[in-house]
This record gives C-alpha cells, structure tokens and sequence, in this order.
C-alpha cells in the first residue's frame, strides 16, 4: 500500500506569491492534519481534517487555509508569502487518535 | 494554550552509552506520542503512551508516561549508529491536537 504521499516535493516562491500544496492520505484514513515545520524545530500544527470538516487550526494567521475532498485528499494554502514561510510542510494521516502517518513533505522556500 | 517541553536539546553519545530524553507538558494529556526523524526525513511513529504510569519496551527502547499524565520519558539502551535522530515527543491535550515538542538530537559516535 501506499503512504502518504506529498506534491511537489520542493518549491521556489517569491515573496507575495500564492501556494497550494497537495497531500494524499493512505487508504482508508479519514483525518489528515498539517504541519510546518522550520529547520531545529519540531512541527507546528496549522490544520486538522476529519471527514472533510475542520477539525482544529493551529495559531497561523488567515494566509493559510486549506481544505479536504471527498476522496479524503487535502490541499494547503498559503497566500501573500513571507519569507518566515519557508519551511518543511508536512503531512499527516491516521485513524482517529491514533499514530500518524507523516509523508515526506514538501520544502517551500520563498525568496 | 499547552505547551510541550523537551531535554536535552542535543545529546551526544558514544555508541554503547545510554541516551534519555525528557518531555514535560504544561497541561495533563490524553496520551502521547514518540516520533523518530532520521536527518533529511519525516517523523516516524515509534510509541503511544495512553494510561498513567505506564511503561512500554521496544526492543532497546524503553518508554514511559508519568503518573500525572504531564511528563514522558525515553530510554534507549546501548545505543548504536542506527539511532541517531532527532526524537520528537507529541502530546493530545484531550482532543485538542498533538502539539509537538522541540525534539532531542541524538548524535552517535561510533
């Protein structure tokens, strides 16, 4: 089977430009949770996902955004990019309360 | 809002020594998480932790949730090459998502 899996794996933006990010959970997962994640530091979480509601948002301001479709697939969104944006964004999926599967991220780096 | 603490920092070990790391909550949790990141990789799932007190081996890794639910422990015994990472520990305020610690870099040297 596969894991989850993040698209693209590595991205250059310019500051003030707009981003999506894609995630597919593994199959039968239903939550998908987001996180950032800066170089020596641990992850943040931005968003939770479960059955396509938002289930928890983290302390990020209203740039990002992102949402869940009905195959359980998840897109992040970051508008009007800083340079403090770049960083390791990961994906995760599970079951509910339970491990979580990370995919290998995307690295942004917004110059 | 909850906050999760990790020490050391950094730990460097020569391969054969023990390694411990410490994670303290600023709130009770739910249960909590271990995750290994190998340098370069994502977070790997290695333990969750749900009820008081409990302790639970992996092999060479030994993990442990405390009595008040606040704080966890990591033990790994005769540490090898194959370690090194940094240890990520992650707690469920009831609900309220993981919230990650700062992660302890495990350096071995051989």
């Amino acid at each position: 089977d596969a894991g989850v899996t993040q698209s693209p794996t590595h991205l250059i933006k310019t500051r003030g430009q707009q981003v999506t990010l894609r995630c597919s959970p593994i199959s039968g997962h239903k939550s998908v949770s987001w996180y950032q994640q800066v170089l020596g530091q641990g992850p943040q979480f931005i968003f939770q996902y479960y059955e396509k509601e938002e289930r928890g948002r983290g302390n990020f301001p209203d740039r990002f955004s992102a949402r869940q479709f009905p195959n359980y697939s998840s897109e992040l969104n970051v508008n009007a990019l800083l340079l403090g944006d770049s960083a390791l964004y990961l994906c995760a999926s599970s079951l509910v309360n339970t491990e979580a599967f990370f995919g290998q991220g995307t690295r942004l780096t917004v110059v | 809002g909850q906050q999760v603490m990790q020490i050391p920092q950094y730990q460097h070990v020569q391969e054969g020594e023990d390694f411990t790391t410490y994670c303290n909550s600023s709130t009770t949790l739910s249960n909590i998480q271990w995750y290994k990141q190998r340098p370069g990789g994502h977070p790997v799932f290695l333990i969750q932790l749900v009820k008081s007190g409990e302790v639970k081996k992996q092999k060479r890794l030994t993990f442990q949730f405390g009595e008040a639910k606040k704080n966890s422990s990591l033990h790994i015994t005769a540490t090898q090459t194959t370690d090194v990472g940094t240890y990520f520990c992650a707690g469920d305020n009831y609900g309220q998502n993981f919230v990650f610690g700062p992660g302890t870099r495990l350096s071995v040297l051989p």
